[in-house]
């Protein structure tokens, strides 16, 4: 069984960098098969994908055009986990956060959510 | 970019009534790569079928998905107690991977 453990401040403020981790159990980061994501929700925005980074014999990453410029995702294979950065946020990044596991970009395994609130 | 649409917003039925929810994409999806999400409140989204029509792991055969092209149906047979909820549909074949806005069933 798949479970996805976050973490990170649940407050950021603006113009700083929002930080997120998800630990992965029972599957590793490194998987030939899954992808690992971050989507998150809004009321105005609703579920949006972030992006998300799998390794295919080298790692590779995708985002979504919306936060290209300012978002990161590694893996750490040392801590069988992912991260997600997302830089110059404001008010607008304010979000419940989910890390996700992505099978042929079918989200089956998600984390628990957290709420990232952008303020001063 | 796909963008798609679900209909209706809400759809107020009582328990053991059959529900019937509609996903449209603005183009075509690739080879049906449609699938079906249920969220309740304070819960992060749960995978109910993929690919159009195949059930993930777990989830009851009152579910069930159908369509192809831009039109897709998420049909449950027979509305349980726990099946109350937001349901949301998302493509999985392109990049980008949007969601649509959901739809809500709530109790009549």
């Amino acid at each position: 069984q798949v479970q996805l453990q976050q973490s990170g401040p649940g407050l950021v403020k603006p113009s700083q960098t929002l930080s997120l981790a998800c630990a992965i159990s029972g599957d590793t980061v490194s998987s030939n098969i899954a992808a690992w994501a971050w989507i998150r929700q809004s009321p105005s925005r609703g579920l949006e994908w972030l992006g998300r980074t799998f390794y295919r014999s080298k790692w590779n990453n995708e985002y979504a055009a919306s936060v290209r410029s300012r978002i990161t995702i590694n893996p750490d294979t040392s801590k069988n986990q992912f991260s997600l950065q997302l830089n110059s946020v404001t008010p607008e990044d304010t979000a419940v956060y989910f890390c996700a596991r992505d099978i042929s970009a079918r989200f089956d395994y998600w984390g628990p959510g957290a709420l990232v609130t952008v303020s001063s | 970019d796909i963008v798609l649409t679900q209909s209706p917003v809400t759809l107020s039925l009582s328990p053991g009534e059959r529900a019937t929810l509609s996903c449209r994409a603005s183009q075509s999806v690739s080879s049906g790569y449609l699938a079906w999400y249920q969220q309740k409140p304070g819960q992060a989204p749960r995978l109910l079928i993929y690919g159009a029509s195949s059930r993930a792991t777990g989830i009851p055969d009152r579910f069930s998905g159908s369509g192809s092209g831009t039109d897709f149906t998420l049909t449950i047979s027979r509305l349980e107690p726990e099946d109350f909820a937001v349901y949301y549909c998302q493509q999985h074949s392109y990049s980008l991977f949007p969601f649509g806005p959901g739809t809500r069933v709530d109790v009549k």
